[in-house]
């Protein structure tokens, strides 16, 4: 497909589960974003991927969030022992460079019950 | 760090008035701007972006947006909305040395027909 994926588009899950949200970008996109929105807030960056560079990790609320992207492609967010407060929309965004426009995916509705 | 403030939560036209939504940033060093939209049921598109050189940009579907350096500010216009401008908007500010994009909270624009 020509835009970014995401998958799943919804996921509920009891507190304390662990998550797996994963993002599919543009092909030849270098810089890949994941963002969280929560009801009421604006985008809340969590993390940065360049190419092979170290990512930065710089907006991850906790040590309980960690990603990955696997040969410059796919990334994986992972959440470990969901909280109520993790419930929200994460978005994936990739571009050329990161000073170029981000094209975002349709997101994933988290729920934690 | 760089912070985006959107002071309209939400607005209310009608149909051919003019719409300004405005967008103000904090940043003292060069910044990349941008306006997106999420249409319902859509993921976050590009409207218009400014990197440098005219300070009035203009977008897709009759949007502009001006510049203004000394008021640290960006605010996204069009002279005549329509009813299929219905959407949230967001402002977006990316400082060109570092790695995230920081966004408003968003302003939900309605149009009555």
């Amino acid at each position: 497909g020509a835009g970014v994926s995401q998958s799943p588009s919804n996921k509920v899950t009891e507190k304390g589960k662990d998550v797996e949200l994963r993002c599919d970008p543009i092909s030849g996109h270098t810089a890949l974003y994941w963002y969280r929105q929560s009801l009421g807030q604006g985008l809340e960056f969590l993390i940065y991927f360049q190419g092979n560079s170290a990512p930065d990790k710089s907006g991850l609320p906790s040590d309980r969030f960690s990603a990955e992207r696997t040969g410059g492609s796919v990334s994986t967010l992972t959440i470990q022992r969901t909280q109520q407060e993790d419930s929200a929309v994460y978005l994936c965004a990739s571009s050329f460079d990161r000073n170029q426009p981000q094209h975002f995916g349709d997101g994933t509705r988290l729920s934690i019950l | 760090a760089q912070s985006v403030s959107q002071h309209n939560h939400h607005v209310i036209l009608s149909e051919a008035a003019s719409l300004e939504l405005g967008c103000n940033y904090s940043y003292g060093g060069t910044v990349n701007l941008f306006w997106y939209v999420q249409y319902p049921g859509q993921h976050l598109q590009l409207l218009l972006k400014y990197f440098s050189g005219d300070p009035l940009v203009k977008g897709i579907k009759g949007f502009e947006a001006e510049f203004i350096k000394s008021k640290f500010s960006f605010n996204l216009r069009k002279p005549s909305v329509q009813w299929s401008d219905t959407a949230e908007y967001f402002c977006a500010v990316n400082a060109r040395n570092n790695n995230d994009m920081r966004f408003g909270a968003g302003t939900r624009l309605t149009v009555k027909p």
